[in-house]
């Protein structure tokens, strides 16, 4: 497709449940950031990927989240042991490459809102 | 740590009239993004500002970015009702990952006749 697609758009779990968040940038876009937007907030930085390697995981809240892009275009954001907490916009996004001649303009997806009662 | 403040949270436009929406950020930093979001939507890129004094225009929007200042600024002019969403501003945090970016807290815009 053209834009930035992610799937589930919803999920809703229970506490303590594991759940995972597929992205699928645009083609040919190298670099993948995941965000996450809680309600009446802006966007947090989670995890950027360069290619197949997680560049920068600095914006992971903990070691329940986890995140892996393995052959450089699909990733999936993976939350362990859900809590109530966790529940938010996960937005994916792309661009076309990190660093050098890049303006840093990123795309985003729609995101998977995902809900832990 | 990279903050970055939006003001005003919440700004009612009348039809016609012009407003402007300021993005003030903490340390040193020449890129600056804004984007549009509509409720239930994702993020759409209006902007991308990287240099001190970049002004573009798109319709009746139009940003600016003041390096030394740390300041952006939006401006909506003869506001319509298309342009209610919520509108964020962003700013780099390093260099070596361009799309790692701090986000204010948005400005909700309602434009009423």
């Amino acid at each position: 497709g053209a834009g930035v697609s992610q799937t589930p758009s919803n999920k809703v779990t229970e506490k303590g449940k594991y759940v995972e968040l597929r992205c699928d940038p645009i083609s040919g876009h190298t670099a993948l950031y995941w965000y996450r937007q809680s309600l009446g907030q802006g966007p947090e930085f989670l995890i950027y990927f360069q290619g197949t390697g997680a560049a920068d995981d600095s914006g992971l809240p903990n070691d329940r989240f986890f995140a892996v892009r393995p052959e450089g275009s699909v990733s999936t954001l993976k939350i362990q042991r859900t809590e109530r907490g966790d529940s938010a916009v996960y937005l994916c996004a792309s661009s076309r490459f990190s660093g050098g001649a890049n303006t840093g303009e990123l795309f985003f997806g729609e995101g998977s809102r995902l809900t832990v009662l | 740590e990279l903050k970055v403040e939006q003001n005003p949270l919440f700004l009612s436009m009348q039809e016609g009239k012009n407003y402007t929406i300021y993005c003030n950020y903490s340390t040193t930093s020449d890129r600056l993004y804004w984007y549009r979001q509509d409720p239930g939507k994702s993020l759409e890129s209006l902007f991308v500002l990287l240099s001190n004094g970049a002004v573009k225009q798109e319709g009746r929007l139009m940003a600016s970015l003041d390096t030394k200042a740390r300041l952006s600024t939006l401006h909506i002019t003869a506001a319509v009702h298309d342009l209610s969403a919520t509108y964020f501003c962003a700013v780099g945090q390093t260099t070596d990952s361009w799309g790692k970016l701090q986000f204010g807290a948005g400005t909700q815009v309602v434009v009423t006749p």
